[in-house]
């Protein structure tokens, strides 16, 4: 069974300080892993997406995660926050199908000035 | 282009009653999937269109949700009779192809007193 924990329901980094927003995935077999993020009254947005390509992955914003098989993890990470990064972030697996994602419970990232 | 879209953005309605969720995905995409999340959890998979057929039904809650897509456009969601454990939010995706990324609305809050 696939299932995703992501570790802090609550982040709060200050502006410039890095980010980093754990994923830890569970699954039967080799799976394909998202980070989405939701700001307010809007949609998910895809920032990025593993799919047994390279291990580090860049998405947009300047956020990239790393695939790292022997932890089963996922993290996300960014170098610098800024306040737009403000939002809730949404770590998902899904097989190769593709055709559901399970996600993980999500993580609200608050940046100070 | 325009990006998934639903309707309502809000309902508040009472036990028992029926509620009825849209959703329009992007224009020519063929797969439409239904999540849901229940106050602070996970989002959870409900099911998946590929045009108008149901191609994977196996997050439904029970019988008393109904998905539909005629003409394999636009879908609905309907709740019917609504209970408590049904609040929260509806978010509709859509994908070109099945192993294309999926396109979020913005979700549908549902509160049921």
């Amino acid at each position: 069974a696939q299932s995703v924990t992501q570790l802090g329901s609550h982040v709060s980094v200050s502006e410039g300080a890095l980010v980093l927003l754990r994923c830890n995935y569970s699954s039967s077999v080799p799976p394909y892993l998202f980070w989405y993020v939701q700001y307010p009254n809007q949609g998910l947005q895809l920032l990025l997406k593993y799919t047994s390509a390279a291990t580090l992955v860049k998405g947009i914003n300047g956020f990239e995660a790393e695939f790292k098989k022997s932890e089963t993890s996922f993290h996300l990470t960014k170098p610098s926050a800024h306040m737009s990064d403000a939002a809730e972030y949404f770590c998902a697996v899904s097989l190769y199908n593709f055709n559901k994602f399970y996600f993980g419970s999500g993580t609200k990232l608050n940046v100070k000035p | 282009e325009a990006g998934v879209t639903q309707f309502p953005s809000h309902s508040v309605i009472e036990k028992g009653q029926t509620v009825t969720l849209r959703c329009d995905p992007i224009s020519g995409h063929d797969n439409l999937y239904w999540y849901r999340r229940v106050m602070g959890k996970e989002i959870k998979f409900l099911l998946h269109f590929v045009k108008e057929s149901k191609q994977d039904e196996s997050g439904m809650p029970n019988n008393r949700f109904l998905a539909e897509r005629t003409g394999g456009t636009y879908s609905t969601l309907k709740v019917q009779p609504a209970e408590l454990e049904d609040s929260g939010v509806y978010f509709c995706a859509s994908s070109q192809d099945l192993l294309d990324t999926q396109y979020f609305g913005p979700g549908t809050r549902l509160t049921v007193l």
